[in-house]
């Protein structure tokens, strides 16, 4: 089955540095990656997702991409802020799994002002 | 406004009780999903439902139990078989199971004492 490998569990920047989140997964299948957002007491928000089929995706200050040769895929978050500060998740999903998600074990981002 | 609706919040149980977390959504969604947040875990599937009268089992079903009677309405529960039952735990729906974006209630933190 499927299984998704974040790094790093935690990361602290200085308000508007960079940050990157990175995620590999085992499933050469899986064609649909999407990041969540958990902000503390609350249950987790989609924030950007990315398909197979796309190499890049930005939304404003957030990005993602996707190596699918590599099998892995990276949140990148500029001019971090803090309301930025939260758990971020990445999941992956393949027709091989029915389609569900696979979660990674997230990662605690901390902006430091 | 539309959403998913979870109860209680926080939940104490002795141990050897059985207990029944209640999930609501007036989304429409065919599909709903039921998650176990353990620290530096991720989120770990315990059961879903495509559909009404329909549920299948995650990862780590062992131990809960569910119902799919309307389609508004998955309530898990958490029986007394569950050797490690505190954790927290996120209800979820999507339009169906593979499309998609999932929306997430705000979880129910049981703590067994």
């Amino acid at each position: 089955g499927e299984n998704v490998e974040q790094h790093p569990s935690t990361l602290s920047v200085q308000e508007g540095d960079s940050a990157v989140i990175k995620c590999t997964y085992s499933d050469s299948a899986s064609n649909y990656f999407p990041w969540y957002k958990q902000e503390l007491g609350k249950g987790p928000q989609l924030i950007i997702d990315i398909r197979s089929n796309v190499g890049e995706k930005k939304d404003q200050r957030i990005a993602v991409t996707l190596n699918k040769t590599a099998k892995h895929f990276s949140l990148h978050i500029t001019e971090t802020q803090p309301e930025d500060s939260a758990v971020y998740f990445c999941a992956a999903s393949s027709m091989e799994y029915g389609n569900k998600l696979v979660f990674g074990a997230g990662t605690i981002l901390r902006v430091k002002s | 406004d539309g959403g998913i609706t979870q109860s209680p919040k926080y939940l104490f149980r002795k141990e050897g009780q059985n207990v029944t977390l209640s999930c609501e959504q007036n989304l429409n969604h065919d599909a709903m999903y039921w998650y176990r947040q353990d620290p530096g875990q991720g989120l770990r599937l315990i059961y879903y439902s495509q559909i009404v009268n329909d549920f299948q089992k995650g990862d780590i079903a062992e131990g809960y139990s569910v119902s799919r009677e309307k389609k508004e309405s998955f309530p898990l529960t958490v029986t007394s078989a569950q050797k490690n039952p505190t954790a927290f735990y996120l209800c979820a729906s999507s339009i169906s199971v593979g499309t998609g974006e999932l929306f997430f209630g705000e979880g129910s933190r049981l703590t067994v004492l």
